[in-house]
């Protein structure tokens, strides 16, 4: 069973639409939880670490569920420029250098 | 500005040829990584550096070796390459865990893209 299991997608949505990743993980030891984005063939950049009591970054909402062990990611008001694959990120308490990634999501907003 | 460094961004083997892939960081950071990444796979970690002078294998490390230079170098060699080897390969660094409990942000080079024929 993969660590970190993310819906490939893609997610076509207008511009101006609301989106939601989920990703779920596997092992009840995570600890640290990110999300990454990559833009086509290029290297993935942090887009924002995700804290238990949720948190926000703009039009950008992260949330924690330890109980069902997900993770989510709420996009408002989507720009064109936010096209691109995001990547759920976890590690565990056991070894905080051994980061697990999912395959990522793929969205494309569409004018 | 320069971050993390990978050099070459492009190279094509013929099956059992060897290379070296390097990687360097101006940034101080303790922990280096290799990454794959292939279609539909996600990056999955090669090997990994914690810090100057220690290595451990991550989920792929098969058919692979990894050299911790010093602090800022940190090199993928494959000995015999395989066209299972076809990939993108990351290279990574981060602050690393120390006694804090997270490694922190992961910053990557711009990758490597390597054929195997």
């Amino acid at each position: 069973r993969k660590e970190v299991e993310q819906d490939p997608g893609p997610f076509n949505v207008p511009e101006g639409a609301t989106v939601a990743f989920n990703c779920t993980y596997s092992n009840s030891a995570s600890q640290s939880f990110f999300w990454y984005r990559q833009d086509c063939r290029k290297e993935p950049k942090l887009l924002m670490s995700v804290y238990s009591s949720g948190n926000e970054d703009g039009r950008f909402t992260a949330q924690l569920n330890r109980a069902s062990q997900y993770i989510s990611l709420l996009i408002r008001d989507s720009k064109l420029s936010d096209s691109a694959t995001y990547l759920c990120v976890v590690n565990t308490r056991y070894n905080f250098n051994k980061f697990y990634f999912g395959s990522g999501t793929k969205l494309n907003v569409k004018p | 500005n320069a971050g993390v460094t990978q050099t070459p961004k492009f190279q094509v083997l013929k099956t059992g040829q060897s290379m070296t892939l390097q990687c360097a960081q101006d940034m101080n950071h303790n922990s280096m990584y290799w990454y794959r990444q292939d279609p539909g796979m996600g990056l999955r970690l090669i090997y990994y550096s914690a810090s100057e002078g220690t290595t451990d294998k991550g989920e792929v490390p098969n058919g692979y070796n990894v050299s911790r230079l010093n602090k800022r170098e940190f090199s993928l060699r494959l000995e015999s390459a395989a066209p299972s080897q076809t990939s993108v390969y990351f290279c990574a660094s981060s602050e690393g865990a120390g006694i804090v409990g997270n490694a922190g942000e992961l910053f990557f080079g711009e990758g490597s893209r390597l054929t195997v024929l």
